[in-house]
């Protein structure tokens, strides 16, 4: 089945510095790529996500790049505050589920010092 | 705007009692999912329902069954609870043919 895996498990940056947060995935058929944003006590937020048919994909100081060739996808956090200080996981959806469950990433705990 | 709701937020139960959980999804969201996560874990899938019919199941223990309803709402019913049921239960909603899943914000279980 689909594994995902995600590098590094915690990363710490200064305030305005940049985030960058790997993931690798194992089935060559997944099209569907999300970011989560998990807060302490709170539900997975979907800040982003990137379908195979695309390279990239910017919304404000997120981005998200694909590259199907090698199975990786990465998150760029640019001008990091210390509201971003949270729990990110990628996902890809399992194999043969079509846009059902999906399979996580053990997740990078991020913490932005001011 | 409206998101997943998720009743109750805390569950406290011991052993071998019953627990169900309710989840309300968006508005015109017809598949919802539900996911366990352990502390420190990642969110594992458990099952998933579209158009009130079981659509794709997980790592769900045999003690839990779930169903969805006529309004689209789901509900976790787990039995002869463990120990190791502790957890954040999580449910999630899509919109008929997409993609992107919305998590709501949880159910604390302990079992003590």
């Amino acid at each position: 089945g689909e594994n995902v895996e995600q590098h590094p498990s915690t990363l710490s940056v200064q305030e305005g510095d940049s985030a960058v947060i790997k993931c690798t995935y194992s089935d060559s058929a997944s099209n569907y790529f999300p970011w989560y944003k998990q807060e302490l006590g709170k539900g997975p937020q979907l800040i982003i996500d990137i379908r195979s048919n695309v390279g990239e994909k910017k919304d404000q100081r997120i981005a998200v790049t694909l590259n199907k060739t090698a199975k990786h996808f990465s998150l760029h956090i640019t001008e990091t505050q210390p509201e971003d200080s949270a729990v990110y996981f990628c996902a890809a959806p399992a194999p043969g589920g079509g846009y059902n469950k999906l399979i996580f990433g053990a997740g990078t705990r991020l913490a932005v010092h001011p | 705007a409206a998101g997943v709701i998720q009743s109750p937020r805390h569950l406290i139960k011991e052993k071998r009692e019953t627990a169900t959980l309710k989840c309300y999804p968006i508005p015109r969201h017809d598949t919802v999912y539900w996911y366990q996560q352990g502390p420190g874990q990642d969110p594992q899938f458990l099952i998933s329902f579209y158009e009130k019919m079981q659509s794709d199941k997980g790592s769900i223990p045999d003690r839990f069954s779930a169903q969805q309803f006529s309004d689209y709402h789901s509900e976790l019913n787990m039995s002869s609870l463990e120990l190791g049921d502790s957890a954040l239960y999580f449910c999630a909603s899509s919109r008929p043919g997409v993609y992107e899943q919305y998590f709501g914000p949880g159910t604390r279980l302990t079992v003590t």
